[in-house]
């Protein structure tokens, strides 16, 4: 079975880009959580998505991210404008419906590099 | 304030031995505990939940505890092989149940050396 995909899977580009990375969760999955992972700061959690609503987005980092997500097998996060400091690697996760404490499911990353 | 703390410094471990990670917390009341391994360039993998009245859960050479009176759980790997070298997460229901997030610490590094 497919796992999470993301892409693209390394993004190098300069400030004041726009940056949109992309996910396609695991099909019959209804959460969907977006990560950044630094060695500074570890995994914290971005936003996360329930039945394509946005539910808990108090760690978007500020108003230049935004997350979508149209339809229950699409879901980007956009960085506009991109600083230095977005540099990090991004995964997107998804996880069942049930128990509120089922497992996340993470795809790969997106290595974001901004110059 | 509320803190999730995990051994920053790595664990070397000869083959063949128990490895022990901990996971200790501050201000928080979780209703679960889950744990994931994470390879170089990967993201992190799945491997255990165990919830707040379970004092101990296992599978295969893997066994987790989780003490809520210590705030504390323990990872062990026993019979340690060279695979398992990777950073071990442990993450934490930060909401006391009923709400699907969970707040990750920042890992273990596990080495076995053969």
């Amino acid at each position: 079975d497919a796992g999470v995909i993301q892409s693209p899977r390394h993004e190098v580009t300069e400030m004041g880009q726009e940056v949109t990375l992309r996910c396609k969760p695991i099909s019959g999955h209804n959460s969907l959580f977006w990560y950044r992972q630094t060695m500074m700061r570890g995994l914290e959690l971005l936003i996360y998505f329930n039945n394509n609503v946005p539910i808990d987005d108090s760690g978007m980092p500020e108003d230049r991210f935004s997350a979508k997500m149209p339809n229950a097998s699409f879901s980007t996060l956009k960085i506009q404008p991109s600083e230095p400091r977005d540099s990090a690697v991004y995964f997107c996760a998804s996880s069942p419906p049930g128990a509120w404490d089922q497992p996340q499911h993470f795809g790969d990353g997106t290595r974001l590099s901004i110059l | 304030s509320q803190k999730i703390e995990q051994n920053s410094e790595a664990l070397n471990i000869q083959e063949g031995k128990t490895a022990t990670l901990t996971c200790n917390y501050t201000n928080y009341s979780p209703a679960y505990l889950q744990w994931y391994r994470q390879d170089p360039g990967r993201g992190p993998v799945f491997l255990l939940l165990i919830r707040e009245n379970e004092k101990e859960k296992r599978k295969e050479r893997l066994k987790v505890t989780f003490d809520t009176t210590l705030k504390q759980s323990l990872f062990h790997i026993t019979a340690s092989q060279p695979a398992d070298s990777a950073t071990y997460l442990c993450a934490l229901d930060p909401n006391s149940g009923g709400y699907q997030k969970v707040t990750f610490g920042t890992g273990t590094k596990l080495q076995v050396i053969p």
